[in-house]
């Protein structure tokens, strides 16, 4: 059925790195654009980065702009976020989100159970 | 970057009410609105797009509307599955945006 799985969270200390990863089944990665979406402990949604469906356009919120990298390997299926330089705001829960169609400007349709990044010495 | 906002912050209702939730951008976004469930310890699920477009499964006891800068949410008759925070969220332009959520609990 249609799936993703995030891996990749854990505790890092403030200046390390970490990348997740979401394992796209039941459809193709390079049809859809892909979503990075974080929630810190007791907040609200923040949306983190965008890839369209050819790979050729990427959006980055503000807070992470040069720090992190979305990516995604299609032989794979699987969609990234290389995290830099993390610190301790980039505490949160990290959900990757499927866009209802091709394009980068829609909405999303499914959404990955999540993984928890810690960000502390 | 676009704000949105959501009232009521929190509500309390019982099983049966009709519940409306309002959302509000800072600048009008046609009708580029989703809105979103969550219930604690899970991942967000997706309800509505287009403003007023039910995802696939979702029952119709949920509704938006709204178009511009003003849209709402309305669970027809809540049931005890849907106590949780819903948050709208705009794709009309980047970065993305979500409101600050609403949590409808139990009375």
């Amino acid at each position: 059925q249609v799936q993703l799985v995030e891996s990749g969270g854990g505790v890092v200390q403030p200046g390390r790195s970490l990348r997740l990863s979401c394992a796209a089944s039941g459809f193709i990665l390079s049809s859809q654009a892909m979503h990075w979406v974080r929630q810190a402990p007791g907040k609200g949604l923040q949306w983190v980065a965008v890839i369209s469906y050819d790979g050729n356009t990427k959006y980055y919120a503000d807070s992470v702009k040069g720090r992190f990298t979305i990516s995604r390997d299609t032989s794979k299926s699987t969609l990234y976020l290389q995290m830099n330089n993390l610190r301790a705001d980039d505490t949160a829960a990290y959900y990757c989100a499927k866009s209802k169609f091709s394009g980068e400007y829609n909405s999303f349709d499914l959404w990955g159970q999540g993984t928890l990044v810690t960000v502390s010495s | 970057d676009i704000q949105m906002t959501q009232s009521p912050p929190s509500l309390s209702a019982s099983v049966g009410d009709r519940v409306t939730i309002t959302c509000r951008a800072s600048q009008g976004i046609s009708n580029y609105l989703a809105w979103f469930q969550q219930k604690p310890g899970k991942a967000p699920k997706s309800l509505i797009y287009g403003a007023s477009t039910l995802q696939s499964g979702v029952p119709s006891k949920f509704s938006g509307s709204g178009s511009g800068t003003d849209f709402t949410l309305t669970i027809s008759s809540l049931q005890p599955e849907d106590f949780a925070t819903y948050y709208c969220q705009q794709y009309k332009d980047y970065p993305f945006t979500f409101g600050p959520g609403t949590k409808v609990d139990i009375k």
